[in-house]
């Protein structure tokens, strides 16, 4: 079984919708990320937490939110989609060092 | 279908030639490197890391080169193989407890039979 999964794997949703991502992990990892792709433009960090009441924003947390809900589970929510929110997601988890991340396969959002 | 390759750095190579990509980091401070592989429809899978005490690191068919003087690190991929065809990133981390992986944009790797 995998050790990060991501559901759901495909999305397609329209403007204005409210849309929330799970992540899920079976590491006992206590850090867990959001992370956003685009064509060209790596991974771009939106949120991560250190522990279940340790949140934070990243590079681009603007239009979502997040919520860790136990060690295990990491969700992040789109309040509002706007078609620029179109892209792959990915979750990903590391140890207390926060070095080497193990990634989820990804959910690919359209926002139509 | 979207492709996360779109717009990025291309290296072509036959199969069984010697591969190098090459990644500039940003921050001096940083102490700590890891590459990623990215398979089409796949989350990035790690390959290799080096810390910044160290100037080279082997593992099986990779290496990886840091030069701190100019900050730029290199993925060496002997013997290319067609399934090493993928995006490949480099991530630096300052390493302090509440840092993070930054990420550079990628390379795509395209390995021809």
């Amino acid at each position: 079984d995998a050790d990060v999964t991501q559901t759901p794997r495909n999305r397609i949703t329209k403007t204005g919708k409210r849309i929330m991502l799970e992540c899920s992990q079976t590491k006992g990892h206590d850090r867990m990320y959001w992370y956003r792709q685009d064509p060209g433009l790596g991974l771009r960090l939106i949120y991560y937490s250190f522990d279940v009441k340790d949140i934070n924003k990243g590079e681009i947390s603007d239009g979502y939110s997040v919520s860790r809900q136990a060690q295990a589970k990491f969700s992040l929510s789109l309040e509002s989609a706007i078609p620029n929110q179109t892209a792959l997601y990915f979750c990903a988890t590391s140890d207390s060092t926060g070095y080497e991340q193990y990634f989820g396969p990804g959910t690919r959002l359209t926002v139509t | 279908g979207e492709s996360v390759g779109l717009h990025l750095p291309t290296l072509s190579v036959q199969e069984g030639d010697n591969s190098i990509i090459n990644c500039a980091y940003s921050n001096s401070a940083s102490d700590y490197f890891i590459w990623y592989k990215q398979e089409s429809g796949k989350g990035p899978q790690f390959i290799i890391d080096i810390r910044s005490n160290m100037d080279k690191r082997q593992g099986q068919r990779v290496t990886v080169l840091l030069n701190k003087t100019v900050k730029h690190l290199s993925l060496q991929i002997a013997a290319t193989q067609p399934g090493d065809s993928a995006v490949y990133f480099c991530a630096e981390n300052m390493g302090s407890g509440y840092s993070t992986l930054t990420f550079g944009k990628g390379t795509m790797l395209l390995v021809s039979p």
